[in-house]
């Protein structure tokens, strides 16, 4: 089955250390995402990478940091330097280029990160 | 500067009736628009989007009306059934066959309880 996978499902960090959030996608895109949700709100884009090796800060790349070495992979860094980390963490991927560019993101089920 | 603004956070509806969530943008910039379904901790799925050149898009009891001159779209529902209470979020971008990857502007979603 096709899809993305996002692990752990709950992280917890301690003050001062970073984390890794991991995103691995089995549908052949292009393209993929991170999005951060706060309680209330809607999704703020984080990072997004259109092709391997290529990535661009979203709206609040600030404290985080991205990488995107193979296709299917793009593992997202909350740095210690990212204030308020608690949030729910969305990774997201569509086809990409060309006339696929319109085609739907599609999500996975997101990681619960909370500070000790 | 909110871009995308979903003003009802919440709606009730009985079963069998219709169930009108709405979106307000203001980029005039945005032509490709989306509605994405959310239960608690899973990511969101795609329900249904729409592009400038149309004014409405249907896929089975699914609708969304877009009316570009007063920057408002509206996702129906009908007939609503139980298991479409989730939240559901509206998101904008601009239409893009060149560039890769689509930087999706999300409301704030607006989360629908179906009434038996």
């Amino acid at each position: 089955d096709g899809g993305i996978t996002q692990s752990p499902k709950y992280l917890f960090r301690k003050e001062g250390q970073n984390v890794t959030l991991s995103c691995e996608q089995n549908l052949n895109h292009d393209a993929m995402y991170w999005y951060r949700q706060d309680p209330g709100q809607g999704l703020r884009l984080i990072y997004y990478s259109q092709i391997v090796n290529d990535f661009q800060k979203g709206d609040i790349a600030e404290g985080y940091s991205v990488s995107r070495e193979k296709k299917e992979s793009f593992p997202l860094t909350v740095t210690s330097a990212q204030k308020n980390p608690t949030a729910f963490y969305l990774c997201a991927s569509s086809p990409g280029t060309g006339t696929y560019s319109n085609q739907p993101q599609h999500f996975g089920d997101g990681t619960r990160l909370s500070i000790l | 500067d909110q871009q995308v603004k979903q003003n009802s956070p919440s709606l009730s509806v009985q079963e069998g009736r219709i169930s009108i969530l709405n979106c307000d943008y203001t980029n005039s910039m945005f032509d490709y628009f989306l509605w994405y379904k959310k239960y608690p901790a899973e990511g969101p799925t795609f329900l249904i989007s729409i592009s400038s050149i149309k004014d409405k898009n249907e896929d089975g009891r699914f609708t969304v009306f877009l009316n570009k001159s007063a920057k408002h779209l509206s996702l129906h529902i009908v007939p609503s059934q139980p298991g479409d209470s989730a939240v559901y979020f509206c998101a904008a971008s601009p239409l893009s066959i060149i560039q890769g990857a689509q930087k999706l502007v999300f409301g704030q979603g607006t989360r629908l309880t179906i009434n038996p």
